[in-house]
């Protein structure tokens, strides 16, 4: 059974500071994997998604990186700002199924 | 593009009445959807996956005949909530699986719908 696990379950950091999120999966086997944003009382925002074939994807001053041997993705945020306060989840599809299958996310809070 | 959207975006009903919940891709065509329930401070429960001109595919503990689903269209899932009570209120969120385009196989959530159940 995949599971999903985010580390660290909560960060708060001072603005400006660059930072990494994870996220691990016990099974290799993925298609691919997403990062999602998600704001109190609100749906999931899809950052990055990063096909099973690829290493990286970036966007703007973010960047996901994914190591599919060793089970393992980062969340790299450049310059943060107080804007960018909210969860961070990982999800990963499994080969041969549909489904995302969630890690628990990891609450960030950015400091003016 | 890839714009999910839900309606109603928060519902109020009495015990044992039945709630709709729609789920719409915008701009896109989703043979997948798929149901979530997500209570506070947790993640993602995956209740259902619905697929287009076939029935639902249910999660383990999920009630079918309690939560209805119809995938009618390439663009509309609806969940029904059948006889909600108190423990029904949650958060439900519902995405689309895109299968074109640059973002293939990605997902893309609505923004959530908020029962309560009184």
């Amino acid at each position: 059974k995949q599971e999903v696990t985010q580390i660290p379950a909560a960060l708060s950091v001072p603005e400006g500071e660059n930072l990494v999120l994870n996220c691990s999966f016990t099974d290799s086997a993925i298609y691919n994997l997403q990062w999602f944003r998600q704001d109190p009382g609100k749906g999931l925002t899809s950052l990055l998604l990063i096909q099973s074939s690829q290493r990286e994807q970036t966007s703007g001053r973010l960047n996901a990186s994914l190591d599919k041997s060793s089970g393992r993705s980062t969340l790299y945020i450049a310059a943060s700002q107080p804007g960018d306060s909210a969860t961070y989840l990982c999800a990963v599809v499994i080969q041969g199924a549909q489904k995302l299958v969630f890690g628990q996310g990891t609450r960030l809070t950015i400091n003016p | 593009g890839a714009v999910v959207s839900q309606h109603p975006s928060w519902v109020i009903c009495k015990s044992g009445t039945s709630v709709k919940i729609e789920c719409r891709s915008l701009d896109f065509q989703a043979t997948t959807m798929f149901w979530y329930r997500q209570f506070p401070k947790q993640s993602l429960m995956l209740m259902a996956t619905s697929n287009e001109g076939s029935k639902a595919t249910y999660e383990q503990g999920v009630e079918k005949d309690k939560f209805l689903i119809n995938h009618a269209s390439l663009t509309l899932s609806t969940l029904t909530v059948t006889s909600a009570h108190p423990e029904d209120s949650s958060f439900y969120i519902c995405s689309a699986r895109r299968l074109a385009g640059a973002s293939y196989n990605e997902q893309f959530f609505g923004p959530g719908t908020r029962l309560t159940v009184l």
